[in-house]
């Protein structure tokens, strides 16, 4: 099975911060990787598919890079409804699996 | 509007049977294969089976291998998820998601509401 392991798990930031959370393969991908935004008691919403294109109506804040092992979501600049949990997940075979959530919280 | 309704959670002691469901709409269901991802309580995501648009192929997870059966009816747009013989780490809020294309990306757009299935005596 793929592992996917991401970093940090947590991470406090302020508005307008540029944020970086980075997602690492246990083996190559590709660019089958999607980041998805989960709030709390909410279901999970897809950002980013194929590594770095942008779901329609996801804000272009929203970044995403990478190919093979070592990919990248990147918010330009942080706004109060971005404050949540993200997790990536590869979909190059099953089975699928997610990276372990990294909890974006205000300072 | 792509929506998806799942149902069926609850409270079922150990070794128990539950079935799920997820009513579709808003696309073409039998275009698209679907998936179920389940979280435990303050825990991740994690994968439970997906199913192609035809019904033809299923994956599962290794965890829940030969205990839990995903099927769907094409004729009733809805997807299903047979859990049988549960244990407690099967506690968790199960979602019901929908391929982003058609066919099968395992990228997952949108999810259900979710329902929330406890095992416990």
């Amino acid at each position: 099975d793929i592992q996917m392991t991401q970093s940090p798990s947590s991470l406090s930031a302020s508005v307008e911060d540029r944020v970086t959370i980075t997602c690492r393969a246990s083996q190559g991908i590709s660019s089958w990787l999607a980041w998805y935004q989960q709030k709390p008691g909410k279901a999970p919403k897809l950002l980013i598919y194929g590594a770095s294109s942008l779901q329609s109506g996801v804000p272009s804040r929203f970044s995403g890079s990478g190919s093979g092992t070592d990919f990248t979501l990147t918010i330009s600049s942080l706004q109060p409804e971005d404050f949540a949990t993200y997790y990536c997940q590869q979909a190059a075979t099953f089975p699928l699996t997610f990276g372990g959530g990294t909890k974006v919280e205000i300072k | 509007e792509v929506q998806l309704v799942e149902s069926g959670g609850g409270l079922v002691q150990p070794g128990g049977a539950l079935r799920l469901s997820c009513v579709a709409s808003g696309f073409t269901f039998n275009n698209y294969a679907m998936s179920w991802v389940r979280q435990a309580p303050g825990r991740g995501l994690e994968w439970v089976s997906s199913i192609s648009g035809s019904g033809g192929s299923a994956y599962y997870a290794d965890s829940v291998r030969d205990r839990l059966t995903i099927s769907r009816d094409n004729s009733k747009n809805t997807l299903y998820l047979q859990m049988n013989s549960l244990r407690a780490e099967d506690t968790a809020v199960y979602y019901c998601a929908k391929d982003l294309r058609p066919g099968t990306t395992g990228w997952f757009d949108p999810w259900g509401q979710g329902t929330l299935v406890t095992v416990s005596s």
